[in-house]
C-alpha cells in the first residue's frame, strides 16, 4: 500500500525550516527519502534505519515516531536548491524494491 | 554521478505497436527496476530484476514484459501500447539495501 505524504505543498522563505511526512498503515523498517527536480531524475537524499541511524544528506535528517508508522523529514535553515518534490519510499520484499508516497512539492523563495 | 543510461528519451508511438525501452548500467549493480510517473501516483514499480534472467513483477505490470540476459541490461517491452501506458519511465539501479540511482527517464506518449 501507497505511503500517505503530508503536507502535499508547502512554500517557504529561504532559511525556514519544513517538514515532510510520511504515514504507512504497516511499522516502518526503513525509509528512504528522494528529491526530484522538474524535468529531472528522482535524486537519493537519505536512508532511516531501524535503529533510528541515517545515512545521507548532512543538513537533512529523518526521525520515525513512537511506533513507527510515520516518518519526518526535516529541512533545516532551508535554500533555494531545496526546491522540489520530495517523495518517501518504503521497502517492500528483498532487492530494495521501493513503494513511493505521492510526493509532496516544495518551494523555497527568496 | 552513476552509470546509468536509459533510450530512447523521448517517443511517440501509436496504440497497439509494440514498444521496448532500454536501461544500460555500468555499475555492475545487481538490481534494476523499472517505475513509470504520472501525476497524483508518484512513483510505481512495473517490474523489477535481481540478477541475469531473474526478474518479477511489481504493483502495475499488466501490459508490460522485462528481460535482462546481460548484467547491463534491462529491457521494458509494452507488448501492445495502450495510451494509459502514456507516462515516463525511470530505470533505476541498486545494490542491497542501499541507495537507488535513477536514469534520466523516456518520455513515452501513446496516440
Amino acid at each position: 500500500q501507497q505511503p500517505v505524504q503530508s503536507p502535499q505543498a508547502v512554500i517557504l522563505r529561504e532559511g525556514e525550516d519544513a517538514v515532510i511526512n510520511c504515514s504507512s498503515s504497516k511499522a516502518l523498517y526503513s525509509v528512504h527519502w528522494y528529491r526530484q527536480k522538474h524535468g529531472e531524475a528522482p535524486v537519493f537524499l537519505m536512508i532511516l534505519l531501524k535503529g533510528g541511524e541515517q545515512k545521507g544528506h548532512e543538513k537533512i535528517s529523518a526521525s520515525f515516531n513512537e511506533k513507527k508508522q510515520q516518518s519526518s523529514l526535516y529541512l533545516t535553515a532551508s535554500q533555494l536548491s531545496y526546491s522540489g518534490t520530495y517523495f518517501c519510499g518504503t521497502p517492500r520484499g528483498g532487492g530494495n524494491k521501493l513503494t513511493f508516497g505521492t510526493g509532496t512539492q516544495l518551494k523555497v523563495e527568496l | 554521478d552513476a552509470g546509468i543510461t536509459q533510450s530512447p528519451r523521448h517517443k511517440v508511438t501509436e496504440t497497439g505497436t509494440p514498444v521496448t525501452l532500454r536501461c544500460h548500467q555500468t555499475e555492475n549493480h545487481r538490481y534494476m527496476y523499472w517505475y513509470r510517473q504520472d501525476p497524483g501516483h508518484g512513483l510505481r514499480l512495473i517490474h523489477y530484476s535481481y540478477g541475469v534472467k531473474d526478474t518479477d513483477k511489481g504493483e502495475v505490470s499488466d501490459g508490460y514484459s522485462v528481460s535482462r540476459s546481460k548484467t547491463e541490461d534491462f529491457l521494458l517491452t509494452l507488448e501492445s501500447a495502450t495510451s494509459s501506458q502514456t507516462s515516463v519511465y525511470f530505470c533505476a539501479i541498486s545494490s542491497e539495501s542501499t541507495e537507488a540511482f535513477f536514469g534520466q527517464g523516456t518520455r513515452l506518449t501513446v496516440v
